[in-house]
């Protein structure tokens, strides 16, 4: 059973459209990540939710909405794209432990977006 | 910020042992260090962590300097599979997210 699962997997759409990306997870986890790999492969954090609420937010446009409507689930809309927004995003989770230690993030198998 | 420093890439034989570098000189008491590592075309995966001791798990052992400011990822056989960008990361306790560097390309040859 995959972990942390990812719709659509590849997304190919024009300039100035609006889609969405969807996450999931089965493993129970309470917080939830969106991250972007770039063209050069750079992988920066985004968003971050726990327990459906959201806790960090990076310098993102606007344009960039989360939204959790329950714990396994994490979706990303996207307004008006650019062609700068062609890149890999991955959702990911993590489970907050009692022992003070970073808790192993589980990553999904990403989404190829590219804006024409 | 990434806070490491490591190699741009590596290459090893198949089936050698494959010692990845990491230099954190800045680390602070609570880091942890972290790594992962990413296949083509796939997501981040967990590999091991630790704080101060050296760690053992199925998929590679950590070798942490004494004072911390560096550490070396080993890979006891490395195989065509393992071949992926390897990433050091600090961690602060709690659910923040990771920060990633550029990490180590290791290729491994046949």
């Amino acid at each position: 059973d995959t972990a942390v699962s990812q719709t659509p997997k590849y997304l190919v759409t024009q300039m100035g459209n609006d889609k969405s990306i969807k996450c999931e997870q089965n493993l129970g986890h309470d917080t939830m990540y969106w991250y972007k790999q770039d063209s050069k492969k750079f992988l920066k954090i985004m968003f971050s939710y726990n327990n459906k609420e959201l806790i960090i937010n990076e310098t993102v446009p606007n344009r960039f909405s989360p939204k959790s409507p329950d714990k396994a689930h994490l979706n990303l809309h996207i307004n008006s794209l650019e062609l700068g927004d062609s890149a890999v995003y991955f959702c990911a989770s993590s489970q907050l432990g009692s022992g003070g230690d970073q808790e192993t993030q589980y990553f999904g198998p990403g989404t190829r977006l590219l804006v024409l | 910020d990434a806070k490491t420093t490591q190699p741009n890439s590596m290459e090893s034989n198949e089936e050698e042992p494959v010692h990845l570098p990491c230099n954190h000189s800045t680390i602070s008491g609570t880091d942890y260090i972290h790594w992962y590592r990413q296949l083509p075309s796939q997501g981040p995966e967990y590999v091991i962590h630790g704080l101060t001791s050296n760690v053992n798990n199925r998929m590679a052992s950590l070798a942490i300097a004494e004072d911390r400011k560096s550490s070396t990822l080993i890979l006891h056989r490395a195989t065509l599979r393992d071949a992926a960008v390897y990433y050091c990361i600090l961690t602060f306790s709690g659910n923040t997210p990771l920060v990633f560097g550029k990490g180590t390309r290791l290729s491994v040859i046949a």
